[in-house]
């Protein structure tokens, strides 16, 4: 089955600098993959997804991920964190025409001023 | 639009005992799932519904974990009796129709469980 890991807990970042979280998975063939926001109490927000075609993923909130087959990753940037941005972030795969969609253990941001 | 609707937002429970969860899907979303996150680590999918039948639920623990979506719409995630290890967030979350067909998963916000 499909997998994936986040290999940082958390991260601290200051307020306008630059943001990469990493995420990488494990499936044998073109995986479906995702990130997704989760602010303190709140359910999920989806960020961007990739399913095919360009490999640059542009989201929401100015996020953007690429997936490099290659090193099995699809690692989330940010040029410029804002302190909104603080909260955590999960990386998921899903599999072709499988509806399971199995998520990372998550980063936690922390934005400091 | 009106998001996905949980309900009750937290709850404390002894072991044992039984807790049921409630959640109102965004309208005309025919896919309902239903994850739980414990602490600590992503979400993990319990189980799928498209429409009123299951798709998934393959990771539910059927001896203790049941849920139905009897009209399509609705639908009622229950535990009895319920664990310690069964604390954790109970997100649902729906689509239209499935997520693998490029459509976005709306979550809810959660029911927060805590067994003592």
């Amino acid at each position: 089955a499909q997998s994936v890991t986040q290999p940082d807990i958390h991260i601290t970042v200051s307020e306008g600098a630059s943001l990469e979280l990493r995420c990488n998975y494990s499936y044998g063939a073109t995986p479906y993959l995702f990130w997704y926001v989760q602010s303190p109490g709140q359910g999920l927000q989806l960020l961007l997804k990739y399913f095919s075609g360009d490999t640059l993923v542009q989201g929401i909130k100015g996020f953007e991920a690429e997936f490099k087959r290659s090193q099995s990753s699809f690692n989330l940037r940010k040029p410029s964190v804002h302190w909104s941005d603080a909260a955590e972030y999960f990386c998921a795969v899903a599999a072709y025409n499988n509806n399971d969609m199995r998520f990372g253990a998550g980063t936690r941001l922390t934005v400091k001023p | 639009e009106a998001g996905v609707a949980q309900s009750p937002r937290y709850k404390i429970i002894e072991k044992r005992q039984s807790v049921a969860f409630w959640c109102n899907p965004i309208s005309g979303h025919a896919t309902l799932y239903w994850y739980q996150q414990i602490l600590g680590q992503g979400p993990k999918l319990l189980i799928q519904f498209q429409n009123n039948g299951v798709v998934d639920d393959s990771q539910l623990p059927k001896d203790r974990f049941s849920a139905e979506r009897l009209k399509g719409v609705d639908s009622t995630l229950k535990i009895q009796p319920a664990k310690l290890e069964d604390s954790a967030v109970y997100l649902c979350a729906s689509s239209s129709p499935g997520h693998l067909s490029g459509n976005t998963i709306y979550f809810g916000e959660g029911s927060w469980l805590t067994v003592v």
